[in-house]
Parts: structure tokens; sequence; C-alpha cells
């Protein structure tokens, strides 16, 4: 039952470019949302988060932005560098009405920069 | 900056051994949880923990797993007796009260043989 879906399992980019990950969810009752990255043999690091009553948070070079009604999620990574080449997980939660806010992981997707 | 910490990073065990792993959340922390990741397949909810009991766990967490917070500052998750399909990268996680992410440990490879 995956109810939080990367379709890409990889993508590649130009050092400079736009990255641009994407991710939907099924289960509506989900209200906050993670991106994770990832480095083989390391934990999730965590970037970014956004609350469903946001459609947009921006840190630095990552923006994620959230279409509730479409149940879609993106990152975007504005310049890519190649040190951002990873795994980029999305993450949903819920966090209201006192749950324990587990997060439920998407399969990931490989971000390649390439210099 | 502060940091959750599990040990061992690598442990190879038999088949039907006991096997700990160890972590030491965040200290200002009040939720705790174990997911894993077998090789290749993403990361996946085990059991969390809150205010000494465990609030939910799935369907992976049988009663071969168990998990303890013993003296107020490790969180141990153990498995009684290894199967194959242990083999996994174990991850120890902690959350604040007062935001919603959760901060990860580099992990602890366990190899059941």
């Amino acid at each position: 039952d995956q109810q939080v879906k990367q379709n890409s399992p990889s993508l590649s980019v130009q050092e400079g470019r736009i990255s641009i990950l994407n991710c939907d969810y099924t289960n509506s009752m989900f209200d906050y949302f993670l991106w994770y990255k990832k480095y083989p043999a390391e934990g999730p690091t965590f970037l970014i988060s956004i609350s469903s009553i946001k459609d947009k948070n921006e840190d630095g070079r990552f923006t994620v932005f959230l279409n509730k009604s479409a149940k879609h999620l993106s990152l975007h990574i504005v310049p890519s560098q190649p040190g951002d080449s990873a795994v980029y997980f999305c993450a949903a939660s819920i966090v209201s009405g006192g749950s324990n806010y587990k997060l439920t992981f998407g399969k990931g997707t490989l971000l390649t920069v390439n210099p | 900056e502060p940091e959750v910490t599990q040990t061992p990073s690598h442990q190879v065990t038999q088949m039907g051994q006991e096997v700990i792993l160890r972590c030491v959340p965040i200290s200002n922390h009040l939720y705790f949880y174990w997911y894993r990741q077998i090789l290749g397949q993403k990361v996946e909810f085990l059991v969390s923990f809150y205010n000494n009991e465990i609030s939910e766990k799935s369907e992976i967490f049988d009663d071969q797993f168990s998990v303890e917070r013993p003296d107020g500052s490790n969180f141990t998750l153990k498995i009684r007796s290894t199967k194959l399909e242990d083999s996994a990268m174990y991850f120890c996680a902690s959350k604040t009260l007062y935001t919603g992410e959760l901060f990860f440990g580099e992990g602890s490879r366990l190899t059941v043989l």
C-alpha cells in the first residue's frame, strides 16, 4: 500500500540548473510533508518541510510546493550543485489529532548533479 | 549540533541469535522511533515510543521485536531470534514535542547469516 509515491527512481541534471523532484500521496489525512536527503550508508537528513496550511516553503536553494487538491508536492533545488547528489525521500505525516507523528516514506529518487 | 547516535554501526549475527541495537536520541526529544531499510527498498516504520510506552507499531514489529528506554537516555531495539529477512539498515529517530521533523541517526547495519 504505497501511500507516498515517488515515481521517478532517478533524475540527472547539470550543475547550476534546477532540479525538480516530485511526490504524490494518497492519504488525505496527511497534513505535514517533509523532504529528506540520504547519502549511502548514512541516515536520512532532514531538508525542508511544509504544513498543509501552506502551499510553498522556501529555505535557501530549496523550495517545497504543495498542491493539496492534486495530492502532489515537489522539491525544487536551484541552483543544483554536485554535492546535492543523493537519494531524496519524500515523507508524510499526520500531526493533528494527537498522533504519534510517524513518517511514511516514498521509495526515493536518486538525484545526480553533473559538473 | 545535537545528533542521534547509534551503535553498533554494523553487526553480523547468526540466524536465531538475539540482537540489541542501541540509540541515544537528542537529549530534549520526547518521541522516539525505529525504522528499517532493506537493501534497495524504502525506509519502513517499525515502532514509535512516547511517554515510556509504545504508541504505534507496524505489522513488521511482531513478537520477536521489543523496545525499551532503560535509563532515560538510551533507546534500544531488541530482536529476540533473528531471521535472514531481518538483514537491513536500522535507523533510530527522535523528535521534539513542538515540531514535525524526525532526526535520524546514521543507522546500524544488521547482517543475519
